[in-house]
Parts: C-alpha cells; structure tokens; sequence
C-alpha cells in the first residue's frame, strides 16, 4: 500500500469509446502526475500537476486529457484512442518543495489499458 | 536533454550472490531513487538518496549517490527468489516541476 490508488486496474476500450483513469492519493502530497510504461521503453511522464496547475506536458496527443479537480485527485480522460496506446499508465505523488530540493514520487500500482 | 544510462540490462544470477547495479548521467542530479517494479505492478521505492556521497541501507540493500553527482549503484546482497523483478534508478535535476528521469531498467532473475 503505497497510499496512491488507482482505478480500474485493468480497462478494455474500443478505439471509439471515451474513459477515465482516476487516481487519488492520501500521502499529502502537492504533486500529481501521469505516466506511460510501454513494453522495453523507460518510463515516460505525461504530465504533471503541481498544486492544481499544469506545469508539465510532454507533447502528449489530445486524445489524452488530464484533469486535477484537487490536490489529491487526478484523471486521465481518454477518448478515440489508438491500438498503440496500449500500456500501463501509472499515477504518482510526491511533495514538491522548491528547484533545489529532494523531489521523490511514489507510484500507484497502475491501470492496464488494452485498446482494441 | 537529460538522459540517463542504467547497466546492466539484465541479470541471472545464482540464489546467495551479491547484485550490482549502476546510474549514470549526462547532467547532474539533486536526488536519485531506486525502484523495483514487480509484473503487473507499479514501481515501489526502494531507496531515495539526496546529497553527493550519502550511502544508505534497506536491508539487504544498499545505495549511493556519487560524489560527482552524476551517477548512482544499488547493490543487493545475498539475493533471495523473490528479488526478482525490474529496478529502475531515477534522478531530478534542478526546476520545481518535479520532473523525474528513469533509466532503462534493469531485469533481475535469481535461480534457486
């Protein structure tokens, strides 16, 4: 239990179907972020949500939209996604505390997106 | 940008031995992590380290942080079955978006 949640853990869509990834965490944290895991690819970060606001989007396609309602809630809304989407998409937290700091993030245990 | 280059790729080794592993950077890093990633599972924090020389301890695990700032090892001693799975090392540099980057991974596989 690593006090970041994520729900569901396994989703099947069709490419013309619209979901949502959700994510909560308990850990206090200020930060929230997204990432891909792809099969034999580094972990890629999607996006990251510092206190609410965007402060990072890596070139990620407009099928995927994220949202942070608050600080300890994160969607991934998708929408006429590609077979190539197909991975597992990770959530994560951690207390952001300025340029020079220590920033470490804890996962959740990821949702496992099919696209058929 | 930033990259970061984790060896080895992958590993086999015998029940009972002693694993190295290591984190290399083009840039410098304020923190380096290291996390294990079970199948079907996301990454866990094994170690987080956060000034140039600190060497920490998990267990049967030990990591350090390079005194250049540019580079990280895991080692893990006496490895057991249920060590097996992928390790990732990850650094921040300096910004506040908190921006992390992973290496490669490396696959651990123990025989009994």
């Amino acid at each position: 239990e690593t006090g970041v949640t994520q729900t569901p853990r396994h989703l099947v869509m069709g490419m013309t179907n619209k979901k949502s990834l959700k994510c909560e965490q308990h850990l206090g944290h200020n930060a929230m972020y997204w990432y891909k895991q792809s099969a034999k690819k580094p972990l890629e970060l999607m996006f990251v949500y510092s206190l609410e606001e965007r402060v990072e989007n890596n070139s990620v396609p407009s099928r995927f939209s994220p949202e942070c309602p608050n600080s300890s809630h994160l969607f991934l809304h998708l929408h006429t996604l590609q077979p190539e989407d197909s991975a597992l998409y990770l959530c994560a937290s951690s207390h952001l505390q300025g340029p020079n700091s220590g920033n470490t993030i804890y996962f959740g245990e990821g949702s496992w997106l099919t696209v058929v | 940008g930033q990259q970061l280059n984790q060896s080895p790729q992958s590993m086999f080794i015998q029940e009972g031995e002693d694993v190295s592993m290591n984190c290399t950077s083009s840039s410098i890093f304020n923190t380096w992590l290291w996390y294990k990633q079970d199948p079907g599972e996301g990454p866990v924090l094994l170690i987080a380290l956060y000034k140039a020389g600190e060497l920490t301890s998990n267990g049967r695990l030990t990591a350090q942080f390079g005194i250049t700032r540019k580079d990280s090892f895991l080692n893990i001693s006496a490895s057991i079955p249920s060590d097996v799975g992928i390790y990732f090392c990850a650094g921040h540099g300096s910004g506040n978006t908190g921006k992390l980057i992973f290496g490669q991974g490396t696959t651990l596989q123990v025989k009994p």
